[in-house]
């Protein structure tokens, strides 16, 4: 496609139940990044997918957050059992070149999770 | 641990006017500094970008500036247009982080007409 796109853009959900985040990354990008930003704070780093390498998940905050992605194409992020310090907005950025040393990403629009 | 400082949370100009948006770090390996800009409800967009071994990129109306020796940055935006109106966000990265951008928190900037 022409851009990243994410879904679902909105999502409101009850404390205790799962979600799932899908991100379809602009066709052609061995990259893919989740990031997520809570209120009043900066882009936090999640998970890196690099082709067929091994993902980095080291910014998963815990183990209820697991993520996969098949090949070079869509990525789900998975949150169990929800909590409410999980609401932020959630943003998938893929690159051209796994090395985006200076050239950036090209993120998504988010999606918006909230947990009540 | 916040490595990457954005401690403005916001900004506002006058459109004609130049618009300095500032940015301070900690890590001392960082060696590549990025400008994203974003609007509401959208994702973030790359805008300039700034290698350690610079200490200036200039992009139109866009310049950013690094001074490595005060772990400080700043994005000028000359002149500022209404459309400029978003939030700035400042991010970094490190050869020990491997691919990973480290953002800042972002400042809001308004360009009044």
């Amino acid at each position: 496609g022409a851009g990243v796109s994410q879904s679902p853009s909105n999502k409101v959900t009850e404390k205790g139940k799962d979600v799932e985040l899908r991100c379809d990354p602009i066709s052609g990008h061995t990259a893919l990044y989740w990031y997520r930003q809570r209120l009043g704070q900066g882009l936090e780093f999640l998970i890196y997918f690099q082709g067929n390498s091994a993902p980095d998940k080291s910014g998963l905050p815990s183990d209820r957050f697991s993520a996969e992605r098949t090949g070079e194409s869509v990525s789900t992020l998975t949150i169990q059992r929800t909590q409410q310090e999980d609401s932020a907005v959630y943003l998938c950025a893929s690159s051209q070149r796994g090395g985006i040393r200076g050239y950036g990403y090209t993120f998504g629009s988010g999606t918006r999770l909230t947990v009540v | 641990d916040q490595q990457v400082k954005q401690n403005s949370p916001s900004l506002s100009v006058q459109e004609g006017r130049i618009s300095i948006l500032n940015c301070d770090y900690t890590n001392s390996m960082f060696d590549y500094f990025l400008w994203y800009k974003k609007y509401p409800a959208e994702g973030p967009t790359f805008l300039i970008s700034i290698s350690s071994i610079k200490d200036k990129n200039e992009d139109g109306r866009f310049t950013v500036f690094l001074n490595k020796s005060a772990k400080h940055l700043s994005l000028h935006i000359v002149p500022s247009q209404p459309g400029d109106s978003a939030v700035y966000f400042c991010a970094a990265s490190a050869q020990e982080y491997g691919n990973k951008l480290v953002f800042g928190a972002g400042t809001i900037l308004r360009v009044k007409s």
